[in-house]
């Protein structure tokens, strides 16, 4: 069954330095992408990065950037230079391309202090 | 702007009430989605749609019913039998064509019920 894994319920860094969010998958669909959202307190769900299954490279976005390692099903976020605006939940999310469902994990929230 | 409005922003019922939340969006997007959100937690699919006047159940459907009548509404209901409905709620629409950016879910800004 398709399952989302996010083992890190809350991460600390302090500004300007790189922390990485943890997330592991389990699909049986060989095609199949990967997202990150970003939530804020105010609830509205912001998209960070995607990455696909056939992706050959990583996916990088500014100052996201993701560490997909097929073989381990493990798709962690790296956020460099760290900014207090960087202060949220941050959610990874599976879609199947089989099914169309798109599930998400249950988050790390993510405090970044001066 | 385009972009998907759900309402209302705050809802209160009491036990064994119906309660409809809106979701619209002119994305011009075929697939919408509900999730709910309990505090601390994940977002948890209830139901999508991938096309008109047809849908599918997701992870926790029971209790709840939708309709996709237009292309650009998803309402969502929340029946007296959901038996825990208080939560936030989000919508989401997503681009089905191909190569259209990842097929990116855009989200709303939510709905967060409270039954009293």
């Amino acid at each position: 069954a398709q399952k989302i894994t996010q083992t890190q319920p809350g991460m600390f860094v302090q500004e300007k330095e790189a922390v990485t969010l943890d997330c592991t998958y389990d699909t049986s669909d060989p095609s199949y992408g990967l997202f990150w959202y970003k939530q804020p307190s105010s609830g509205e769900m912001i998209f960070l990065i995607y990455q696909g299954s056939y992706d050959q490279q990583n996916a990088t976005e500014g100052r996201y950037s993701l560490n997909f390692q097929k073989a381990r099903k493990s798709a962690n976020l790296v956020i460099s230079a760290s900014q207090l605006g960087d202060s949220a939940m941050y959610f990874c999310a599976m879609r199947e391309w089989d099914t169309d469902k798109l599930i998400f994990g249950t988050g790390t929230r993510l405090q970044v202090f001066p | 702007d385009g972009g998907i409005t759900q309402s209302p922003k705050y809802l209160f019922r009491k036990e064994g009430q119906n309660v409809t939340l809106s979701c619209e969006q002119n994305l011009n997007h075929d697939a919408m989605y509900w999730y709910r959100q309990d505090p601390g937690q994940g977002l948890r699919l209830i139901y999508y749609s991938q096309i008109v006047n047809d849908f599918q159940k997701g992870d926790i459907a029971e209790g709840y019913s939708v309709s996709r009548e237009k292309k650009e509404s998803f309402p969502l209901t929340v029946t007296s039998a959901q038996k825990n409905p208080t939560a936030f709620y989000l919508c989401a629409s997503r681009d089905s064509r191909p190569l259209s950016g990842a097929n990116v879910l855009t989200f709303g800004a939510g709905s967060r019920l409270t039954v009293l």
